[in-house]
């Protein structure tokens, strides 16, 4: 069993629709990062979190601490945020993370 | 700034090669690292720095070096390749404990085929 799991594996959506992506972790942290992967590969963060919720334009991400549960959000959806979401649980260094399998999402005009 | 920088971005070996993944940030982070990415699997943590001169093994150090002379620069060596270690290579880094918020930077990855 993986440490960090994601859900769903793939997701795909129609313009305008929210967007809900899960993840849990059984490893002790102190941080829970979410990331985004473009289709070219490259990956940004979106968000790194300790505790509540932090909303950045249409992405919204929460973390439940005691049930070690975070979920991230996308509030009308667009294609553009056809991506690979990634979480990682661990330090608030991002020092050494321990990453989930990534869900990949996809966005219909 | 250009922040992480990677070379090359594609790389060919034959097994027993051995070469040398750059990573360089020009943000003055104190933290690196070096992951590999495989399908399936997500990002997997290589071997990291907190600092220079300091270095310390992840999740899949075996058949790989680093060392970490300056802040900048964090580059990963591989002794002698094997058709394993094909993969996409990300380097990252981050600030220190010093800072409240460490986002992670990552550079552009090195694709790297191993025959």
């Amino acid at each position: 069993k993986n440490e960090v799991e994601q859900s769903p594996q793939n997701l795909t959506a129609q313009e305008g629709e929210f967007i809900t992506i899960n993840c849990s972790y059984s490893v002790g942290i102190s941080a829970l990062h979410w990331l985004q992967q473009h289709p070219g590969g490259g990956i940004v963060s979106l968000f790194m979190l300790s505790s509540g919720k932090k909303k950045h334009g249409r992405l919204i991400a929460t973390i439940n601490i005691q049930e070690k549960h975070s979920s991230l959000h996308i509030t009308a959806s667009h294609p553009r945020d056809s991506a690979v979401y990634i979480c990682a649980a661990g330090e608030t260094s991002g020092s050494r993370l321990t990453f989930g399998e990534g869900t990949q999402l996809t966005v219909n005009p | 700034n250009a922040g992480v920088t990677q070379t090359p971005k594609f790389q060919v070996l034959k097994t027993g090669q051995s070469m040398t993944l750059q990573c360089a940030q020009d943000m003055n982070h104190e933290y690196m690292s070096w992951y590999r990415q495989d399908p399936g699997m997500g990002l997997r943590l290589i071997h990291y720095s907190v600092g220079a001169g300091i270095t310390d093994q992840g999740e899949v150090p075996n058949g790989y070096n680093v060392s970490r002379s300056t802040t900048e620069d964090f580059p990963l060596r591989l002794l002698s390749a094997a058709p394993s270690q094909t993969s996409v290579y990300f380097c990252a880094s981050s600030y220190s404990r010093r800072h409240s918020y460490n986002e992670q930077f990552f550079g552009p990855g090195t694709r790297l085929t191993v025959l």
